[in-house]
């Protein structure tokens, strides 16, 4: 099983929807948990940073986390082609390492 | 402003010719990762310095090597590149507040293309 798990899409939604985006993590005891956009070419830019359980919202961005379930998921409203781009999820372990640790990530199209 | 620069932002080396690619960073975070990414992939933990202490990963081949001379640069080498090394490489850096403290983000830097031909 790999630690961090994204469906590597591609996602295509038109604009102005709601874009869904999810993400699994093994290591149970991770206590922080980040949304990272990436456009072609580039680096990881941050989007979204959660870590307790419920949602938060940041703009048109909400993050879900789910601890018990190891899930974590960014919703996109009122999604815009600009959103295009692949979203990558991150989970901090605990311990000394303080390793960061990506999942493949979600290539979402949003359809203008 | 505060940053992570990395130098070059295209490199094309020759199968074999060793390669050094570098980071500085201006946000004197005392926590600097170095990522692998090909295409279509998740950025892939190479190594990690905490101050400088060093921390390999397992499967990172002995072919990568790092330095860490000061808090605001870190080295990757590659001894011998190999067309499979062909990739973004990543440099990030983040901040520990303390022992158990988290939560801090990942800054990244720009990264380096590299080429081998």
């Amino acid at each position: 099983q790999k630690e961090v798990e994204q469906n590597s899409g591609p996602l295509s939604v038109p604009e102005g929807a709601i874009a869904s985006l999810n993400c699994t993590y093994s290591d149970r005891v991770s206590q922080s948990f980040f949304w990272y956009r990436q456009y072609s070419g580039k680096s990881p830019e941050l989007i979204m940073s959660i870590y307790s359980n419920g949602d938060k919202e940041d703009g048109r961005f909400t993050a879900q986390l789910n601890k018990a379930s190891q899930y974590v998921s960014l919703l996109i409203r009122d999604s815009q082609p600009s959103d295009s781009a692949t979203y990558l999820c991150a989970v901090k372990l605990v311990r000394r390492t303080y390793k960061y640790i990506f999942g493949t990530g979600t290539r979402l199209k949003v359809l203008a | 402003d505060a940053m992570v620069i990395q130098n070059p932002r295209y490199q094309v080396t020759q199968f074999g010719k060793p390669v050094t690619l570098s980071c500085s960073q201006t946000l004197n975070h005392n926590v600097m990762y170095w990522y692998q990414q090909k295409s279509s992939q998740a950025p892939k933990l190479l190594f990690h310095y905490y101050d400088k202490d060093f921390n390999n990963e397992a499967d990172t081949p002995d072919n990568f090597q790092s330095r860490r001379p000061n808090t605001s640069f870190c080295f990757l080498d590659i001894r011998s590149p190999g067309l499979g090394d062909a990739a973004m490489y990543l440099c990030a850096t983040s901040r520990v507040l303390g022992q158990g403290a988290w939560g801090e983000k990942l800054f990244f830097g720009s990264g380096t293309q590299l080429s081998v031909l």
